[in-house]
């Protein structure tokens, strides 16, 4: 299995600063069919995850433009620009390249 | 508007069975790869099994195996989930999810609790 790695666990971020998380996978995400099957979710409490990235760096429908991935092989970045209150929650990166998918542990986002 | 509607969650006893039910509207349901996602109580999502459009192909966690089955009835919509042999780590929220144009998972259900205790 496709272990994914994310740091750091908690995040406190002041609101207006930016946020960045970091994910690495255990062996690299890129398919034969050359695209990169990472991708990032977001979870408010007491809510389902919703889709804010796929294949890296692709923002999902409704997802505002401060949210942006990057990366590539094995080492990926969510950055959130400028951090809202409506942000705060559980952020995962997820691979999609191959059965099981796996989830990173989790990255919590705070408010300062 | 992409809908996903889980039931069938409860309590059962160590060694039971439920089925849970994903009622999906607002999409083409029979076109895509369908998927469940646990999530214990305060802890990560889990990915359990998948499903093909067509339900010719399933695919499932180590961790299920043997246990679990997803099934579709693609004429009604809804996706299943019958639960077998049930243990008390299998006691989680059960996300009905669906695949995307890739293979990406692209929406959630609101989860349905399943709570495996005597």
């Amino acid at each position: 299995d496709i272990v994914m790695t994310q740091t750091p666990l908690s995040s406190p971020v002041t609101l207006g600063q930016p946020a960045s998380i970091s994910c690495r996978s255990s062996q690299s995400l890129v398919h034969s069919d050359g695209n990169t099957y990472l991708n990032w979710l977001q979870q408010r409490p007491g809510q389902p995850p919703t889709l804010l990235i796929y294949k890296i760096s692709n923002r999902f429908s409704g997802v505002p433009d401060r949210f942006s991935g990057s990366g590539a092989g094995t080492d990926f970045t969510l950055k959130i620009s400028r951090v809202e209150a409506e942000d705060v929650g559980v952020y995962y990166c997820t691979q999609a390249k191959q059965f099981p998918y796996t989830f990173g542990q989790g990255t919590k986002l705070e408010i300062k | 508007e992409v809908q996903l509607v889980e039931s069938g969650g409860g309590l059962v006893q160590p060694g039971g069975s439920l089925r849970l039910s994903c009622s999906a509207s607002g999409f083409s349901f029979s076109s895509l790869w369908m998927h469940w996602v646990r999530q214990a109580p305060g802890k990560g999502l889990v990915w359990i099994s998948q499903i093909t459009g067509d339900g010719s192909i399933t695919t499932y966690a180590d961790s299920v195996k043997g246990r679990f089955t997803i099934s579709r009835d693609n004429a009604k919509n809804t996706l299943y989930l019958q639960m077998n042999s049930l243990r008390a780590e299998d006691t989680a929220v059960y996300y009905c999810a669906r695949g995307g144009i890739g293979t990406e998972i692209d929406y959630w259900g609101q989860g349905t609790l399943v709570t495996v205790s005597s």
